[in-house]
C-alpha cells in the first residue's frame, strides 16, 4: 500500500495567514492525489482533486500544486471557518489510502 | 444534488457482523461512471477506506479488511450496503459512504459526495 505522510500533524496560525501543509507519497502517485477538509462531527469535504483542480464551490483561497510525490495544499488567507483538519487522498492504485491529517489550530 | 445518508446498528456484539446500508438520493445510483465507497475513522483518528462496488456488482477491497468484508448494491432501492463479519473493538468507528469518483472504470477515485457518517460500536 502507498503510504502517504502529511506534515505537520498540527500547528497553529493565525486569521489571514498563508499556510501551507505538505503530503508525501511514498512512491510517485502521478497527479492522482485529493485533498480533504474535516470540521469535528461532519464527514470529510472534498476541496481538491487531481492535485490542482478546485472542486466546485471551493473558495479560491485553497490551491494545491505538487506532483510525483510531494504535494502542498495552501491557504493564502486563512479564514475562522478554515480551522479544521485536512487529509491527502491519493487514489493512483488500490488500497486508497489517506494522510493521517494535519490539524489546523486557532493561534 | 446527490445526497448520501447511512443507517444501520450503533450497537454490535464481538464476533458478530456489522451491517449498514447507505441509500442514495438526489440522483440515481446506476447513472454515470461512479463507484460507491465505504470508509471509516475511529474516534480521534484517521480515515480507512474499507472498499467499493459499481452498480454492475464489481467490488474492490482494502486487502486489509478483505477476508471480513462484503460490500453489495440494490439498484432497485438506489442502495448500496456494508457486511463486515467477526467485528472487534477494533471496528469501533464513524463509518461513511462515499460516491467515488472515477475517471476510467475500475481505477480508484476520489469522494466528492459524502454521507453524514454513523457511529457503530462494538461492545458486548
Amino acid at each position: 500500500a502507498i503510504r502517504m505522510t502529511q506534515s505537520p500533524s498540527s500547528f497553529s496560525a493565525s486569521t489571514g495567514d498563508r499556510v501551507t501543509i505538505t503530503c508525501r507519497a511514498s512512491q510517485g502517485i502521478s497527479s492522482y492525489l485529493a485533498w480533504y477538509q474535516q470540521k469535528p462531527g461532519k464527514a470529510p469535504k472534498l476541496l481538491i482533486y487531481a492535485a490542482s483542480t478546485l472542486q466546485s464551490g471551493v473558495p479560491s483561497r485553497f490551491s494545491g500544486s505538487g506532483s510525483g510525490t510531494d504535494f502542498t495544499l495552501t491557504i493564502s488567507c486563512l479564514q475562522s471557518e478554515d480551522f479544521a483538519t485536512y487529509y491527502c487522498q491519493q487514489y493512483y492504485s488500490y488500497p486508497i489510502t489517506f494522510g493521517q491529517g494535519t490539524r489546523l489550530e486557532i493561534k | 444534488q446527490v445526497q448520501l445518508q447511512e443507517s444501520g446498528p450503533g450497537l454490535v456484539k464481538p464476533s458478530q457482523t456489522l451491517s449498514l446500508t447507505c441509500t442514495v438520493s438526489g440522483g440515481s445510483i446506476s447513472s454515470g461512471s461512479y463507484y460507491w465507497s465505504w470508509i471509516r475513522q475511529p474516534a480521534g483518528k484517521g480515515l480507512e477506506w474499507i472498499g467499493r462496488i459499481y452498480t454492475s456488482g464489481s467490488t474492490n477491497y482494502n486487502p486489509s479488511l478483505k477476508s471480513r468484508v462484503t460490500i453489495s448494491v440494490d439498484t432497485s432501492k438506489n442502495q448500496f450496503s456494508l457486511k463486515l463479519s467477526s467485528v472487534t473493538a477494533a471496528d469501533t468507528a464513524v463509518y461513511y459512504c462515499a460516491r467515488d469518483h472515477t475517471t476510467w472504470v475500475q481505477d480508484p477515485g476520489y469522494f466528492d459526495y459524502w454521507g453524514q457518517g454513523t457511529l457503530v460500536t462494538v461492545s458486548s
